[in-house]
């Protein structure tokens, strides 16, 4: 079964690091990108960086300048998404995606989203 | 790169049809064909409904359909049933530095 999985929930207080992981599986092996967006609880969806899964290039939003960094794992295809030091603000969910290399493509296929709470 | 302008809700009965504006400007809906719309359910991940203005999935029903004129693109969800009851965001590309900008998103209540 084609999927991108997620860790459901990270609980961390505030100027912790995190990493969180979104590993890909079961659609094949042409060239694909992964992608994170961002949802605020009660808001709505941010996109927030893009990266090619063989990891030669990427993308960041202007709306997260050095909050956050994108990497993926060629070998197990698995993308990841790190903090430094995590804010309060910084609570939310998290989805991963997944979308063809052509330029303009949509996501096409969503994790479940990891749920990350930074609270004291 | 601000967000897309998207009614905060709309609302119709069973067997309706209700269309979504998804206001941008000539930096992305204006010149780009890719806009897509995505359905999410409450604590659900996004789901694709729409890609390149008005291309379906497959497996997509044919009572969601999309336009664009100028810089505003649409959802069209015709004969509402229940299930369509869920949140719906645009999403435009705005070029190689910002691929996707979303909407703010709509609330649909049948």
């Amino acid at each position: 079964e084609a999927q991108l999985v997620q860790p459901s929930v990270e609980v961390k207080k505030p100027g912790e690091s995190l990493r969180i992981s979104c590993r890909e599986s079961g659609y094949g092996l042409s060239p694909f990108w992964f992608g994170w967006v961002r949802q605020v609880p009660g808001r709505g969806l941010e996109w927030m960086a893009l990266m090619s899964a063989d990891s030669s290039d990427s993308r960041y939003s202007p709306s997260f300048p050095g909050r956050v960094t994108m990497s993926v794992d060629v070998s197990t295809r698995t993308a990841y998404l790190q903090w430094s030091s995590l804010e309060t603000s910084d609570t939310a969910v998290y989805f991963c995606a997944r979308r063809p290399s052509v330029t303009g493509s949509p996501f096409g296929a969503w994790g479940q989203g990891t749920l990350v709470s930074v609270s004291s | 790169q601000s967000a897309l302008t998207q009614p905060r809700s709309v609302s119709g009965s069973p067997g309706q049809s209700v269309t979504i504006p998804c206001t941008g400007t000539s930096r992305d809906v204006g010149t780009y064909k890719f806009v897509s719309w995505y359905q999410q359910h409450p604590g659900k991940a996004p789901k694709l409904i729409i890609y390149d203005v008005n291309t379906r999935p497959s497996g997509v029903s044919d009572r969601f359909s999309g336009s664009k004129s100028g810089n505003t693109a649409s959802l069209t969800i015709s004969g509402l049933q229940a299930e369509d009851e869920a949140d719906y965001y645009c999403c435009s590309y705005a070029g190689t530095q910002t691929p996707y900008v979303f909407g703010t998103g709509t609330t649909v209540t049948v």
